[in-house]
């Protein structure tokens, strides 16, 4: 399976600004994900972020509010925009592969005040 | 339609025991299952996986239980081990495309007693 690192692993941002979590792997993947896990709770899909085409966000998830960029098949990031204390969450990204399994990075904790 | 429900929420279990968590999904389509381990602080892990035309699957302690009639599948742990103390999750998807987009149960927290 590849190795997923993820930057930066926790942050403590104010109300109103942005965070961008950088999300490397070390192999091609053609397929990423970035999940929300919010304080004791399940994952759930932000978008699906593949190599050459715009980003595929969830119902209840906007580009406006989280821009995804994908410049290769090694590296995304998930910037969230305008944040609010409701945005308390992990963040996480994911690889996925054509049998269908994905392998999760460590997670971005990041806490707004 | 898309929900996959989880059960139980936590399980405690002494050292040795089998613990049993279950999860339900209703879209008929999803055709992968996997399992998910995730320690405090850390990223999920894949345990083990199944798909629909095998009712059951061993790696290791862990066993995937598939029934397609019901439309359910379970994850037995053997022999378990304070270290298997975590909380587990089950997903289920389906390719489309060669994507897979996972939803995900509302997790178990399991602990195994010394």
């Amino acid at each position: 399976s590849a190795v997923i690192s993820q930057k930066p692993s926790r942050d403590i941002c104010q109300r109103g600004t942005s965070l961008t979590i950088q999300c490397q792997v070390d192999s091609q993947v053609t397929m990423m994900f970035w999940y929300r896990q919010q304080p004791g709770q399940s994952l759930t899909l932000i978008a699906t972020a593949n190599q050459g085409s715009e980003a595929t966000y969830e119902s209840g998830f906007v580009i406006d509010k989280f821009p995804i960029s994908r410049p290769n098949l090694t590296f995304s990031t998930l910037t969230v925009s305008n944040m609010s204390p409701e945005d308390s969450s992990i963040y996480l990204c994911s690889v996925g592969s054509s049998f269908g399994s994905q392998y999760f990075g460590p997670g971005t904790r990041l806490l707004v005040l | 339609q898309q929900q996959v429900k989880q059960s139980p929420q936590s399980l405690i279990v002494q050292k040795g025991g089998i613990p049993i968590i279950n999860c339900a999904y209703e879209n008929t389509a999803f055709d992968y299952f996997p399992w998910y381990q995730q320690f405090p602080g850390k990223g999920p892990a894949l345990l083990i996986a199944i798909r629909p035309d095998v009712s059951e699957k061993k790696e290791g302690r862990f066993t995937i239980s598939f029934n397609k009639s019901a439309k359910q599948f379970s994850l037995h742990i053997m022999d378990s081990q304070p270290g298997d103390s975590a909380t587990y999750f089950c997903a289920a998807s389906k390719g489309i495309g060669g994507t897979y987009k996972y939803i995900f149960g509302t997790g178990t927290r399991l602990k195994v007693l010394a």
